[in-house]
């Protein structure tokens, strides 16, 4: 069955150090990979997403994302936080035969100033 | 461009009565679009498919009699909750679907008293 794994519930780094927020699949054909940030109340803001083609994908707000299939990863990077990136973020994987999306638990990121 | 509404963004409703939420696609057609619910500090959970003009797909456990979903037209997908309980207060957030992502609306918080 597909899943979505997000092994850390929280995160905490200090403002400016470096991020990485782990996620791993579980899918049997090639999968389509989403990194959505939700901020307290709020909607899901896409940062990013892999459909194809190159590996390292690029985002909003300074977000990288790496997909590695031979760790069933799409890890999700930023090399130096800011106090505003304090959110909830989720990892996602859509379906080929359909348009549904699974998402993962999600790992709160906390910023210390 | 693709842009999804919500609405209301807050609703209060008294045990019993019936609350209703639009999700609309404002610029964009959108043959499908998904409801989730979220519980705090939770995932997204995945409700139901609705397709426009025929009726929507229910994942286990979600109580169709009690969440109608209504898809008239390719711009608005309706979520019905009947007979509100407590239990059903929570924040719903539809989605609409095009080319094989899901662009996500603000959220409804419902607060049943």
């Amino acid at each position: 069955a597909q899943s979505v794994t997000q092994p850390d519930i929280h995160i905490t780094v200090s403002e400016g150090a470096s991020l990485e927020l782990r996620c791993n699949y579980s899918y049997g054909a090639t999968p389509y990979l989403f990194w959505y940030v939700q901020s307290p109340g709020q909607g899901l803001q896409l940062l990013l997403k892999y459909f194809s083609g190159d590996t390292l994908v690029q985002g909003i707000k300074g977000f990288e994302a790496e997909f590695k299939r031979s760790q069933s990863s799409f890890n999700l990077r930023k090399p130096s936080v800011h106090w505003s990136d304090a959110a909830e973020y989720f990892c996602a994987v859509g379906m080929n035969r359909d348009d549904k999306i699974i998402f993962g638990k999600g790992t709160r990121l906390h910023i210390l100033p | 461009g693709a842009v999804v509404s919500q609405h209301p963004s807050w609703v209060i409703c008294k045990s019993g009565t019936s609350v209703k939420i639009e999700c609309r696609s404002l610029d964009f057609q959108a043959t499908t679009m998904f409801w989730y619910r979220q519980f705090p500090k939770q995932s997204l959970m995945l409700m139901a498919t609705s397709n426009e003009g025929s009726k929507a797909t229910y994942e286990q456990g979600v109580e169709k009699d009690k969440f109608l979903i209504n898809h008239a037209s390719l711009t608005l997908s309706t979520l019905t909750v009947t007979s509100a309980h407590p239990e059903d207060s929570s924040f719903y957030i539809c989605s609409a679907s095009r080319a094989k992502e899901q662009y996500f609306g603000p959220g409804t918080r419902l607060t049943v008293t």
